[in-house]
């Protein structure tokens, strides 16, 4: 399997604090993309940073990315109850527009 | 504007029936794929279609079928039901273009085969 990792499998924070997922790949890729799944819905994009990116800004969310270590790590500033949710990173290769995703992050925001 | 639509949204089988799972998308995208969720296991592509008309394998296609029918819908069919498609099944769509592939996902559908 192609699948990455991501680290931790589950995380619980108080709210108001920060939560920092991370995720690992395998191969080479085009952009890297990070998803939210409330439970019970299909997955939400949420931003999208490309290899030639090192650092990304949108709203509360900030992803880095490290292609020499082949790793993403998203952040989540000053966490919400609603921030509760199921995090994926998801990697696209070149010359091929599938997603790989990575096996989640479950996020809990204790209010 | 629906977005990607999936119906059923549960369904319960027994062990050798067949179904197919219906996606739709209001979106006029080109690309669409069917996924499977199991715990612990993130998404695992099942089949995907680049255009109207063809079809690609994913990484697990053994034991389905899908259909292409037009540009807006996707199928996806179980010709023999086993407990292992036991899963929770998503379609997405996408419009491939040299500034984004974000995916856009419909609400599932959750398979239960006994």
């Amino acid at each position: 399997s192609q699948q990455g990792e991501e680290d931790p499998q589950a995380l619980s924070i108080q709210e108001g604090e920060n939560a920092t997922m991370n995720c690992s790949y395998k191969t080479s890729i085009n952009n890297l993309q990070w998803y939210r799944q409330n439970s019970g819905r299909g997955l939400v994009h949420l931003i999208l940073i490309r290899s030639n990116e090192r650092e990304k800004h949108s709203g509360r969310l900030r992803v880095t990315l490290d292609t020499s270590k082949k790793s993403s790590s998203l952040l989540i500033t000053a966490s919400r109850a609603a921030d509760t949710a199921s995090y994926f990173c998801a990697q696209q290769g070149f010359g091929n527009e599938k997603l790989t995703f990575g096996t989640g992050t479950r996020l809990t925001i204790i209010p | 504007n629906a977005g990607v639509t999936q119906t059923p949204k549960f369904q319960v089988l027994k062990t050798g029936q067949s179904m197919t799972l219906q996606c739709a998308q209001d979106m006029n995208h080109n690309s669409m794929y069917w996924y499977r969720q199991d715990p612990g296991m993130g998404l695992r592509l099942i089949y995907y279609s680049a255009s109207e008309g063809t079809t690609d394998k994913g990484e697990v296609p053994n034991g389905y079928n899908v259909s292409r029918l037009n540009k807006r819908e996707f199928s996806l069919r179980l010709e023999s039901a086993a407990p292992s498609q036991t899963s929770v099944y998503f379609c997405a769509s996408t419009q491939p273009g040299p500034r984004s592939y974000e995916q856009y996902f419909g609400p599932g559908t959750r398979l239960t085969v006994t």
